[in-house]
């Protein structure tokens, strides 16, 4: 079975520019949660959707957003980019509140 | 805010010891605990869930929970230079059926031949 997929794996950008990532989950999985991984540091919480609805949100701005689509994938974006939101950004899939499994991550670098 | 910690690291043990690896955490009502293994570069991957009470093992990890005390720990066996990584302790949100996750920070593990 395929587990959590990312795209892309790693991507540069400019400050002040867009980024959307993208995650597809476990086939039978409705939850997708999004975090960020900074060096040193466990993940932090950034969304979680469930059936194509927003559930929790964590202590991020407003130049992050999220949506799920029909088909359980989902995107996240984070507009006017800064320095800062260099990251590993992860995408978790669950069934209900079972274990959350981890895709490969996205990479972001921010220059 | 609810708080992870973990013991800061980094912890390094010779090819066939025990390591032992701790986490605390503040919210008294917490329902599932797990581990997560991070190599470096890579992203986490579960190794061990628990939502009771005691001890579960799982080959060579065994994982204790107290929730009286508000303590995590895992253990790993017969450890190996493969098990080099670092350890990440994740707590649910209590009350929640969804599974937002709180982190701590890891703890780096070492395992020399």
């Amino acid at each position: 079975d395929a587990g959590v997929t990312q795209s892309p794996t790693h991507l540069i950008k400019t400050r002040g520019q867009h980024v959307t990532l993208r995650c597809s989950p476990i086939s039978g999985h409705k939850s997708v949660s999004w975090y960020q991984q900074v060096l040193g540091q466990g993940p932090q919480f950034i969304f979680q959707y469930y059936e194509k609805e927003e559930r929790g949100r964590g202590n991020f701005p407003d130049r992050f957003s999220a949506r799920q689509f029909p088909n359980y994938s989902s995107e996240l974006n984070v507009n006017a980019l800064l320095l800062g939101d260099s990251a590993l950004y992860l995408c978790a899939s669950s069934f209900t509140n079972t274990e959350a499994f981890f895709g490969q991550g996205t990479r972001l670098t921010v220059v | 805010q609810k708080e992870v910690e973990q013991n800061s690291g980094p912890l390094s043990v010779p090819e066939g010891a025990i390591a032992s690896l701790n986490c605390t955490y503040s919210d008294r009502v917490s329902q599932s605990f797990f581990w997560y293994r991070q190599y470096s570069g890579k992203s986490p991957e579960l190794i061990m869930s628990i939502y009771s009470n005691g001890d579960k093992e799982d080959g060579r990890f065994t994982a204790q929970l107290n929730k009286a005390s508000q303590y995590v720990s895992l253990l790993i066996r017969d450890s190996q230079p493969s098990d080099s990584a670092t350890y990440l302790c994740a707590v649910n949100e209590g009350g929640s059926t969804l599974g937002r996750l709180y982190f701590g920070r890891g703890t780096q593990l070492t395992v020399w031949p």
